[in-house]
């Protein structure tokens, strides 16, 4: 079975702070991890992914994940926060094993950067 | 543009009406997903598609029926529904079922019930 936790349901952080935004995950197999975003009014953009090689995955809009196998993390990164990331962020996790092609959604994670 | 178009954007219906909501990807895709977002709750899987097919029926009530005449098409006939089927209806597409491939989402039809 495959399950994905965002533990936290708000992220606050000033602009050009950098910005973690987390994501634990269990799976059977090997995990397919994902990261979306969603702004106001919007449906979900795809960031990024990590299906295998390099831990440190780059995204859109400067934004990077890093896969750490033993902590079971996929926690969602940038630098420097803008303003304009402020948006709902969801994770998501497929299993190589078990036969479930249809990914699972955490409960997302409302980022709010302040000025 | 996300590739992906749902219609109408808001809906308005009583609880006796009948409506649908339209997606429609030109994206080459061949699996498409609908989705039930409501607040305070998690995305909910609601149906899946691939090369027009159903595959998913992630036990929702009758009072849904989708309709996937082409792979670039996808309906989601509404009848008799209740006030907590307010939400907003995502739909999505992927190229097909394979796990990793993401997902491309429409930015939904806000629904609100009377």
């Amino acid at each position: 079975a495959q399950s994905v936790a965002q533990p936290e349901d708000q992220v606050n952080v000033a602009e050009g702070n950098p910005l973690t935004v987390k994501c634990t995950y269990s799976v059977s197999g090997n995990p397919y991890l994902f990261w979306y975003v969603q702004y106001p009014n919007r449906g979900l953009q795809f960031l990024l992914k990590y299906i295998t090689g390099d831990n440190l995955v780059k995204g859109s809009y400067g934004f990077e994940a890093e896969f750490n196998k033993s902590q079971t993390s996929f926690h969602l990164k940038k630098p420097s926060a803008l303003v304009s990331d402020s948006a709902l962020y969801f994770c998501a996790v497929r299993d190589s094993k078990g036969g479930s092609y249809i990914p699972t959604f955490g409960r997302g994670t409302s980022l709010i950067v302040h000025p | 543009e996300t590739g992906v178009t749902q219609t109408p954007r808001h809906l308005v219906m009583g609880m006796t009406n009948k409506k649908s909501l339209k997606c429609e990807q030109h994206l080459g895709h061949n699996a498409m997903y609908w989705y039930k977002q409501s607040a305070k709750k998690p995305l909910e899987l609601m149906f899946v598609y691939n090369f027009k097919e159903q595959t998913e029926n992630n036990s929702v009530p009758s009072r849904f029926s989708p309709e996937c005449p082409n792979s670039s098409h996808l309906f989601l006939h509404l009848h008799t529904l209740q006030p907590e089927d307010s939400a907003l209806y995502l739909c999505a597409s992927s190229p097909s079922q394979n796990v990793d491939q993401p997902q491309h989402f429409g930015d939904g039809t806000r629904l609100s019930i009377l």
